[in-house]
């Protein structure tokens, strides 16, 4: 299975303030048809999780334009311009590339200072 | 818009079963694969099972394969989850998810439902 890791696993952040999520995988995650599968997760406090970006770098409908999505083979980074209060929750990576099994990373806390 | 409302969650005791539901609405139910996806109390997600759109494909996580069965019911738009001689540690929130599929790759869950508590204990 293709593991995913995260760093850091909490960051807290002053508002108004860049923030920046690293993730990692343990192979590369270009699938055979050209499309890197990663895509990132916010989970508010108490909600289910709402996809942010898809295929590394894709907002999907409604994102905001602060978040953003980078990266390649191993190494993505999800980035926030500028942080503002309901940004705070937990953000996971997931690779799509490699299933059975779908696999998450174990999730960043973003918080304010 | 897309919706996706489970239900069925509950307390029960280790050894025994429970079946989830997930109505689905807002698109065409038939043309996508479906996923099950679980978070333990404080804990991360956990991919657990996925139903190809025909209902020909079925793949399970490790841990819960020979106990649960994922199925679906086209005609009522319908998922579910059939979950036998559960475990403490299968107490979770569990959520049902819609797959993206991408040129021709289910890429994974996009749209997901609000979930249900599920939890194992005498």
């Amino acid at each position: 299975d293709v593991v995913m890791t995260q760093s850091p696993l909490s960051l807290p952040v002053t508002l108004g303030q860049p923030a920046s999520i690293s993730c990692r995988s343990s192979q590369s995650l270009l699938h055979s048809d050209g499309n890197t599968y990663l895509s990132w997760f916010q989970q508010r406090p108490g909600q289910s999780p709402r996809r942010l970006i898809y295929n590394v770098s894709n907002r999907d409908s409604g994102v905001p334009d602060r978040f953003s999505g980078t990266g390649s083979g191993t190494d993505f980074t999800l980035k926030i311009s500028r942080v503002e209060a309901e940004d705070v929750g937990l953000y996971y990576c997931m690779q799509g590339t490699y299933w059975p099994p779908w696999t998450f990373g174990p999730g960043t806390q973003v918080e304010i200072k | 818009q897309v919706q996706l409302v489970e239900s069925g969650g509950g307390v029960v005791q280790p050894g025994r079963s429970l079946r989830l539901s997930c109505a689905a609405s807002g698109f065409t139910f038939r043309n996508h694969a479906m996923h099950w996806v679980r978070q333990a109390p404080g804990k991360g997600l956990e991919w657990v099972a996925v139903i190809s759109y025909d209902d020909v494909h079925k793949n399970y996580a490790d841990s819960v394969r020979g106990r649960f069965t994922i199925s679906r019911d086209t005609s009522k738009d319908t998922l579910y989850l059939e979950m036998n001689t559960l475990r403490r540690d299968d107490t979770a929130v569990y959520y049902c998810a819609r797959d993206h599929y991408y040129g021709s790759v289910n890429s994974g869950p996009d749209y997901w439902g609000q979930g249900t508590l599920v939890t194992v204990s005498s």
